[in-house]
């Protein structure tokens, strides 16, 4: 069976303050894709990444940094000099890499809000 | 690329009506899938389309809800006898078909019953 975590409900901070949005995640398999989506309050879910379990390089783009920590089991994401358009719910998901399954199970998601 | 749509946005409906929703993919993905999210949650799975082939189906999705996709193009996903706990947003999201790939999502239906 596999599990998402996303501990933090909601989170507040203000403008160009950083944030960490937690992700720990469980799972038998030894390949595996993670993936983080944004929920504006629009309510489409956008695509922000996708990673391999093989790859345990950070990545950053532009304010967004992922921290890929196999070892326990984390994929945390960090928005860097956030700002308001950064509220949204963020989802943290996890999919197995073989078997022919192509259903991610998603966290709950964590509310970031970003004062002005 | 006009993105994953979704019709209708929202629905109102009364307790045993039935109900359909419509999802129009990104034109190129094979894939399609629905969710149902309610307040507080992340996405819930209720099945998954490649082309026009059904490939898997949610504990969650009840003899109540059926959904096709006919000629691998659009999708419908119908609800009969509606619940008062049905009551949530339907989301519809399309991928390619290379490995796992990341989905694109559309905009949800939200569902109200009463």
């Amino acid at each position: 069976a596999q599990k998402v975590t996303q501990a933090q409900t909601e989170i507040s901070v203000v403008e160009k303050e950083d944030v960490t949005l937690d992700c720990v995640y469980e799972t038998r398999d030894t390949t595996y894709y993670l993936f983080w989506y944004k929920q504006p309050p629009s309510g489409e879910l956008v695509f922000l990444i996708r990673r391999n379990s093989f790859d345990e390089q950070n990545e950053i783009s532009g304010r967004y940094s992922w921290n890929f920590q196999k070892s326990t089991s984390s994929f945390n994401f960090t928005i860097t000099a956030s700002q308001v358009v950064d509220s949204a719910v963020y989802f943290c998901a996890l999919n197995r890499a073989s078997g022919g399954s192509y259903i991610p199970t998603f966290g709950r998601g964590t509310s970031l809000i970003v004062h002005p | 690329d006009t993105g994953v749509s979704q019709n209708p946005r929202h629905k109102i409906t009364k307790r045993g009506q039935n109900v359909t929703f419509r999802c129009d993919p990104i034109s190129e993905h094979n894939r399609l899938y629905w969710y149902r999210q309610t307040l507080g949650q992340g996405p819930e799975f209720l099945t998954y389309f490649q082309n026009e082939a059904q490939l898997e189906k949610s504990r969650l999705l009840s003899d109540r809800f059926s959904a096709e996709r006919p000629k691998g193009s659009f999708s419908t996903l119908e609800i009969q006898r509606t619940e008062q706990g049905d009551s949530a947003m339907y989301l519809c999201a399309s991928s390619l078909a290379q490995g796992v790939s990341e989905q694109y999502f559309g905009p949800g239906t939200r569902l109200t019953v009463t």
